[in-house]
């Protein structure tokens, strides 16, 4: 099955700092997911990726998405307090999306004032 | 839109108790529920595929007898866990995709914290 790793497992960045999360994949990427956890709680979706070179942003988080490399990257500008929590990726194992998700471990953000 | 609710979403019982997690989605249909589960500071694993009107798929190692899944509706999915022992304490949490959405993330439920003691 499909592993995903991400780096760096966790990140202390000063507010207002720039930071980016990477996703590799042990595997074809079949669809690549960045959601953001507070620890205990549930999912919150960030954005989807499909397309090798595909790139989206919401806000000031933008997620890359490299195919041929199976890395994705998750950047966020000029970090704000809400931005702390778990980043985790997750990707489909088979072509489709109807399966379940693997997920990486999570990259634990804290952001200090 | 999108929203998906599970409940409750704290439990604690005693060892041997079975205890029922339920996982709706409040404004859309779904044929596909998915369940995982999270141990401190680790990432989420898939359990199982549960699916509207059929037997549930799991993933390898996990026990489809200690894991009842039943999902009756197109908004509802249920997952007990039978005979709950301490090692059975875990976040539990579930996803669903749209039907017929394409190609749709899955949207997650705010979780369910199991305590066993």
């Amino acid at each position: 099955s499909q592993e995903l790793e991400q780096s760096p497992q966790s990140l202390i960045v000063q507010e207002g700092k720039n930071l980016t999360i990477n996703c590799t994949s042990s595997k074809t990427l079949y669809g690549l997911y960045w959601y953001k956890q507070k620890y205990g709680e549930g999912l919150i979706f960030l954005m989807m990726l499909q397309k090798g070179g595909e790139e989206k942003s919401h806000e000031k988080i933008t997620a890359k998405l490299d195919e041929k490399k199976q890395q994705s990257s998750l950047h966020i500008t000029a970090s704000q307090p809400s931005h702390a929590g778990i980043y985790l990726c997750g990707a489909h194992n088979f072509r489709g999306g109807a399966d379940g998700l693997t997920f990486g471990k999570g990259t634990h953000l804290i952001i200090q004032p | 839109g999108a929203v998906v609710s599970q409940h409750p979403s704290w439990v604690i019982c005693k060892s041997g108790t079975s205890v029922k997690i339920e996982c709706r989605s409040l404004d859309f249909q779904a044929t596909t529920m998915f369940w995982y589960r999270q141990f401190p500071k680790q990432s989420l694993m898939l359990m199982a595929t549960s699916n509207e009107g059929s037997k549930a798929t799991y993933e390898q190692g996990v026990e489809k007898d200690k894991f009842l899944i039943n999902h009756a509706s197109l908004t509802l999915s249920t997952l007990t866990v039978t005979s709950a022992h301490p090692e059975d304490s875990s976040f539990y949490i579930c996803s669903a995709r749209v039907w017929g959405g394409g190609n749709q993330p899955q949207h997650f439920g705010d979780g369910t914290r199991l305590s066993i003691l």
